[in-house]
């Protein structure tokens, strides 16, 4: 079974629905983060949370909001769909080494297909 | 702000060809540099990761370096394999606004022909 999981894999949707990715993870990792995808501009961070408490805005959080539900799971939220809001999605996970490196090694999630017409 | 660009954009190369794939950052305080296979429609798979204190990491046919000082990192894949075409993706970790993120090139896809 895949560590990191996201559903649903592909959406399409109206402009103005409500639409919530989900993300879940058995690595037992406390960091986890949302990407979009867009072609010619590469991979830009949405939200992240470093733990449950934990919530930061990332460079792209305008029209999405985050739940971190548990350790093991991460949402990701769309109140009103906009047709540029169309991207691949990625969910990440990763966690701090305990040896005074920061390993930050990232493990993704096989993505998100939204579409919004 | 911390940009990092990956040059060229695309690379095509005949099969068991060595190969550079290259990738540069605007700001040293990074602390670690990684890269990333993506193969269409899926996602990312970390292939390896340089510390701020390392120079360089190999796994297998691959070998990374880092460069600090000049903003520099380089992707070298010896014996290139079909298998090998995807897109190459670097990333640098970085603390920005007191918080720790990664920042990504917009990728170099390779392909190998047989």
């Amino acid at each position: 079974d895949a560590d990191v999981t996201q559903t649903p894999r592909n959406r399409i949707t109206k402009t103005g629905k409500r639409i919530m990715l989900e993300c879940s993870q058995t690595k037992g990792h406390d960091r986890m983060y949302w990407y979009r995808q867009d072609p010619g501009l590469g991979l830009r961070l949405i939200y992240y949370s470093f733990d449950v408490k934990d919530i930061n805005k990332g460079e792209i959080s305008d029209g999405y909001s985050v739940s971190r539900q548990a350790q093991a799971k991460f949402s990701l939220s769309l109140e009103s769909a906009i047709p540029n809001q169309t991207a691949l999605y990625f969910c990440a996970t990763s966690d701090l080494a305990g040896t005074g490196y920061k390993t930050d090694t990232q493990y993704f999630g096989p993505g998100t297909r939204l579409t919004v017409l | 702000k911390q940009e990092v660009t990956q040059i060229p954009a695309a690379l095509s190369v005949p099969e068991g060809e060595n190969l550079v794939l290259n990738c540069s950052f605007t700001d040293s305080a990074i602390y670690n540099l990684q890269w990333f296979r993506q193969d269409p429609g899926k996602g990312l798979t970390s292939l390896l990761l340089i510390q701020s204190s390392q120079r360089e990491q190999t796994s297998g046919r691959l070998n990374a370096s880092l460069d600090k000082s000049s903003g520099r990192s380089t992707l070298y894949i010896a014996a290139s394999q079909p298998g090998d075409s995807a897109t190459y993706l670097c990333a640098g970790s970085i603390t920005q606004g007191g918080s720790e993120k990664l920042v990504f090139g917009k990728g170099t896809k390779l392909t190998v022909n047989p």
